[in-house]
């Protein structure tokens, strides 16, 4: 089964990058990653996705490795704001039908 | 604000019994996915309907079951209660039929005693 493997928390100083790790080596070639984020229990807001592509947009980079078995979510410059579970997903196709499977979501906690 | 609306905010009811919780998305969108996030399990994907069609299925219960109507809102509903069952349940939407961008809505609390 497609299971993805995070930390479970970091800290990062604020104005400083966060760089999130997330491993998913059982994906295959055409499966996408996501990351969202959430903010106490409200619901995850989607930051950024990617296939094979490294790919940046207003919120933040992420790097997938050639190999497309782990990925690195880049928060730039992060702010108190950035404070949040971060969750790395995979869409996998498995017993006939697609599934997104979540990590267990790493805790970042942004200091001032 | 999403624009993806879920009702009700708060449920909670007694084991053994079915609840349907409803979920409208964004306009335009065509998929509806609904999450489940317990203490003990985290996020779980449990099902996702394209414009009235079932597109993806999680570990979705036996004893739950959803539907999207022609009008794209969607209902979630849970039966035989068990006090496991107590979670957050999110809804979410998407344009496309499943790689695009999913914008989540406030959830329902489930509280099952």
């Amino acid at each position: 089964d497609a299971k993805t493997t995070q930390p479970p928390s970091m800290d990062c100083a604020e104005g400083r990058a966060a760089n999130l790790p997330c491993n998913h080596s059982t994906i295959s070639g055409n499966e996408y990653v996501y990351w969202y984020r959430q903010i106490h229990s409200q619901g995850p807001q989607y930051i950024i996705h990617g296939l094979k592509n490294n790919e940046t947009n207003e919120m933040a980079s992420l790097i997938i490795t050639e190999d497309r078995k782990s990925s690195t979510l880049i928060l730039p410059h992060a702010t108190l704001r950035d404070t949040a579970v971060y969750y790395c997903i995979v869409r996998v196709w498995e017993s006939g039908t697609y599934k997104y499977i979540f990590g267990t979501g790493t805790r970042l906690k942004v200091l001032a | 604000d999403s624009g993806v609306t879920q009702t009700p905010k708060h449920l909670i009811t007694a084991t053994g019994q079915r609840v349907t919780l409803r979920c409208s998305p964004r306009s335009g969108d065509l998929s509806v996915y609904w999450y489940q996030q317990s203490l003990d399990q985290g996020l779980q994907f449990l099902i996702q309907y394209y414009n009235g069609e079932e597109r993806a299925k999680g570990n979705i219960l036996e004893r739950f079951s959803a539907q999207q109507f022609p009008d794209l809102h969607s209902e979630l509903n849970l039966s035989s209660l068990e006090l496991g069952d107590s979670a957050l349940y999110f809804c979410a939407s998407s344009d496309g039929a499943g790689d695009n961008e999913q914008f989540f809505g406030p959830g329902t609390r489930l509280t099952v005693l």
